[in-house]
């Protein structure tokens, strides 16, 4: 079955750390561009970070950078993201997903989600 | 960065109403703009890629069209299970940046 289950997520204080995990199954995932994408409660999609098939090429979003760390274990077909220094405002859920697409043709886009795990930050 | 701006943020209509949602992107971005409908509580799902290609087993009364900075996502004949929220994203560069949203509520 192709999907990506998310977990790690959970109630953290300000300052602390926490590392999110999203397990692949059902398809070559180191043949995939992969990001993380979150969602404050009743907010829109705010993209956080990329990384390249093979891991070389991260790229973060200014909310994140410098606090974020965005990895993948190929061999392991996992995606996940370290947050330290957590802040109120990074309460969010927090979705994986998989880019698809050709560049030449016009066409990169998400075409597979995780269901997303819920980030607290809160004294 | 590349800033994307829905219009209307909010929208009330009816089953049956051919509805229109456009999306513009603050510079060019080809036709790399994808449309993606989330439902309360899910995970958001494509439904538009390249700006005019519906995505596999995604109804076809939805439509996408535009193509530099202004885009359109259009629903022609509203089904009950359509009442969602849309997105916009372009996928032109990195950061892949998205859309506020159109919340489509039932009138």
């Amino acid at each position: 079955q192709v999907q990506l289950v998310e977990s790690g997520g959970g109630v953290v204080q300000p300052g602390r750390s926490l590392r999110l995990s999203c397990a692949a199954s059902g398809f070559t995932f180191s043949s995939y561009v992969m990001h993380w994408v979150r969602q404050a409660p009743g907010k829109g999609l705010v993209w956080v970070a990329v990384i390249s098939y093979d891991g070389s090429n991260k790229y973060y979003a200014d909310s994140v950078k410098g606090r974020s760390t965005i990895s993948r274990d190929n061999s392991k077909n996992t995606l996940y993201l370290q947050m330290n220094s957590l802040r109120v405002e990074d309460t969010a859920v927090y979705y994986c997903a998989r880019e698809t697409g050709i560049a030449a043709a016009g066409s990169r886009y998400f075409d597979l989600w995780g269901r997303g795990t819920l980030v607290t930050v809160s004294s | 960065d590349i800033q994307m701006t829905q219009s209307p943020s909010s929208l009330s209509a009816s089953v049956g109403d051919r509805v229109t949602i456009t999306c513009r992107a603050s510079q060019s971005i080809s036709s790399y703009l994808n449309w993606y409908q989330q439902k309360p509580g899910k995970a958001p799902n494509l439904l538009i890629y390249g700006a005019s290609s519906l995505q596999s087993g995604v109804p076809s009364r939805f439509s996408g069209s535009g193509s530099g900075t202004d885009f359109t996502l259009t629903i022609s004949s509203l089904q009950p299970e359509d009442f969602a929220t849309y997105y916009c994203q372009q996928s032109y560069s990195t950061p892949r940046t998205f859309g506020q949203g159109t919340k489509l509520e039932i009138k």
